[in-house]
C-alpha cells in the first residue's frame, strides 16, 4: 500500500541551529501539505503546494520557515533559527488533487524537540 | 483557533463498553473526515461523510454527519483495546482541512 513518507522521524535540536524534515508523497499525488501538530492540539496548516506552486502559505511563519516542492515531487520545510515553541510534531500529507473532496493521507510525522 | 469543537476531550473506558465522541462547529462544511491518531504516528484516515444526515458503518463505528453539516459523531460498539488514540475530526472548506483538538479513548482492557 502506497505511504507518504517522511524523515527524519525524530529530530532533536538546540535553539538558534537550523532544522530540516524532508517528505515524499503517494505517487501521483499532485497536493502536498505540510502540518504542525502541537501536543494536545489538532494538525494546523502551514504550507500546501500544487505540484510545485505554493497554493496557501498563509500560516507559515516566513521569517524562519521555508518550504519548497521544486520539482513537484517531494519537499523539504527548514526551520532557521529554531526557537523553544517550534517544539512540535510536523506532519506532511498528500492527496490526488486539491479540494474538499480529496482526501488526505498522512506520513507518521517527524518530532521534533528544540532545547 | 480551531472551527470544530471535539468533546470529551478525554474518555476512558471498559473493554465491550460503548463510546460516543462529539464533533460540533457553527460553520458548514461540505466534508468531514474522521482520522485515529496512535502516540508517535501521524493520523489515519477512517471516514469521510459527504451529505447532511448521512450514517456510515465500518465494522463496530458509526459515524454521523449532522442534517445542516455542522457536526457529527463517531460511536464505537464494544470497544476493544486496539480501538485506544486520538480521534480527530476535520471540516473541510474551501481547499483546506480544519482539525479538531482531538478526543483521547483509552479502552481498558
Amino acid at each position: 500500500e502506497a505511504e507518504v513518507a517522511q524523515s527524519p522521524r525524530y529530530k532533536i535540536t538546540e535553539k538558534s541551529q537550523a532544522v530540516a524534515f524532508w517528505c515524499d508523497p503517494i505517487s501521483g499525488h499532485a497536493t502536498l501539505y505540510w502540518y504542525r501538530q502541537i501536543l494536545g492540539q489538532g494538525p494546523e496548516l502551514l504550507v500546501q503546494f500544487q505540484d510545485e506552486s505554493v497554493v496557501d502559505d498563509s500560516q507559515l511563519p516566513k521569517d524562519r520557515f521555508s518550504a519548497e516542492r521544486l520539482k513537484g515531487v517531494d519537499s523539504t520545510l527548514k526551520i532557521q533559527p529554531a526557537e523553544l515553541g517550534d517544539s512540535a510534531m510536523y506532519l506532511c500529507a498528500s492527496s490526488f488533487g486539491t479540494g474538499a473532496s480529496y482526501e488526505q493521507y498522512f506520513g507518521p510525522g517527524t518530532r521534533l524537540t528544540v532545547t | 483557533t480551531q472551527l470544530l469543537e471535539q468533546s470529551p476531550q478525554f474518555l476512558s473506558i471498559q473493554e465491550g463498553e460503548n463510546l460516543t465522541v462529539y464533533c460540533n462547529s457553527s460553520s458548514v462544511f461540505s466534508s468531514l473526515q474522521w482520522y485515529r491518531q496512535e502516540p508517535g504516528e501521524g493520523p489515519v484516515l477512517l471516514v469521510t461523510v459527504v451529505t447532511g444526515g448521512e450514517v456510515k458503518k465500518l465494522k463496530r463505528l458509526t459515524f454521523q454527519f449532522g442534517d445542516a453539516r455542522k457536526d457529527s459523531s463517531l460511536h464505537i460498539t464494544a470497544a476493544q483495546p486496539g480501538d485506544t488514540g486520538l480521534y480527530l475530526c476535520a471540516g473541510a472548506y474551501d481547499y483546506k482541512l480544519s482539525f479538531g483538538a482531538g478526543t483521547t479513548v483509552t479502552v481498558r482492557a
